[in-house]
């Protein structure tokens, strides 16, 4: 079975404070990546890597960043926290199926719950 | 560009009644589909997903979605509903961005099941 932990299922923060989520897959998937999940909003995607070191901007990638040094991990921050940053925040990862990339399963996390306050 | 509509926010019915979660799509080229499923402090889990072969899908759980391009809707039946099944449903699409695929997710629907 794929696995992809997510180390806290609760954070809680204060305003201005740098935030590291961390998340971790055990299938050396090609690609990972990080949404938020709001109520009536579904999921919507920050970041996304297809490699170590590479990363893509998702639809909302504005007061995040990310950072891939290992294919395993790949990690979500949040340079000067924001209380409109508090959400579920989901990683996910998939493999790469060359010629049939839109059939891509991606395998998600528990998520972790971060408050701003 | 492609989107999913989730018809429906809130879903209740009755255990053993049949279960009914609507989903249309949209997508300027035949289009890979899915249902994933978030059980309460879980993450989601794929149900099932459409790539072009068979119309209707069958998943796990007993849970089946038919493609009907001329609709163009995907919605996710199941014949029984059983107590375990409350969770929300999430209909998504997959689309390509810049030479990279990524998924298109509804807003979700809530399930309920009474007793």
């Amino acid at each position: 079975d794929v696995k992809v932990t997510q180390s806290s299922r609760y954070l809680v923060k204060r305003t201005g404070e740098k935030v590291f989520l961390e998340c971790v897959q055990d299938m050396d998937h090609e690609n990972m990546f990080w949404y938020r999940q709001d109520p009536g909003l579904g999921l919507r995607l920050i970041y996304f890597s297809y490699d170590v070191k590479m990363k893509e901007k998702g639809d909302i990638p504005e007061g995040y960043s990310v950072s891939r040094e290992k294919k395993e991990r790949f990690s979500l921050i949040l340079e000067s926290a924001s209380t409109n940053q508090t959400s579920m925040y989901l990683c996910a990862s998939s493999r790469t199926l060359a010629g049939r990339s839109g059939e891509n399963i991606q395998y998600f996390g528990a998520g972790t719950r971060l408050s701003v306050l | 560009a492609q989107s999913v509509t989730q018809l429906d926010s809130h879903v209740s019915v009755s255990e053993g009644t049949p279960v009914l979660l609507r989903c249309n799509y949209s997508s300027s080229y035949s289009p890979s589909l899915f249902w994933y499923v978030q059980h309460p402090n879980k993450g989601l889990q794929l149900l099932l997903k459409y790539t072009s072969a068979a119309t209707l899908v069958k998943g796990i759980n007993g849970f089946e979605a038919e493609f009907k391009k001329s609709e163009t809707s995907f919605h996710l039946t199941k014949p029984s509903a059983h107590m375990s099944d409350a969770a929300e449903y999430f209909c998504v699409v997959s689309a390509e961005s810049g030479g990279y695929n990524k998924l298109i997710f509804g807003a979700g629907t809530r399930l309920a099941v009474h007793p």
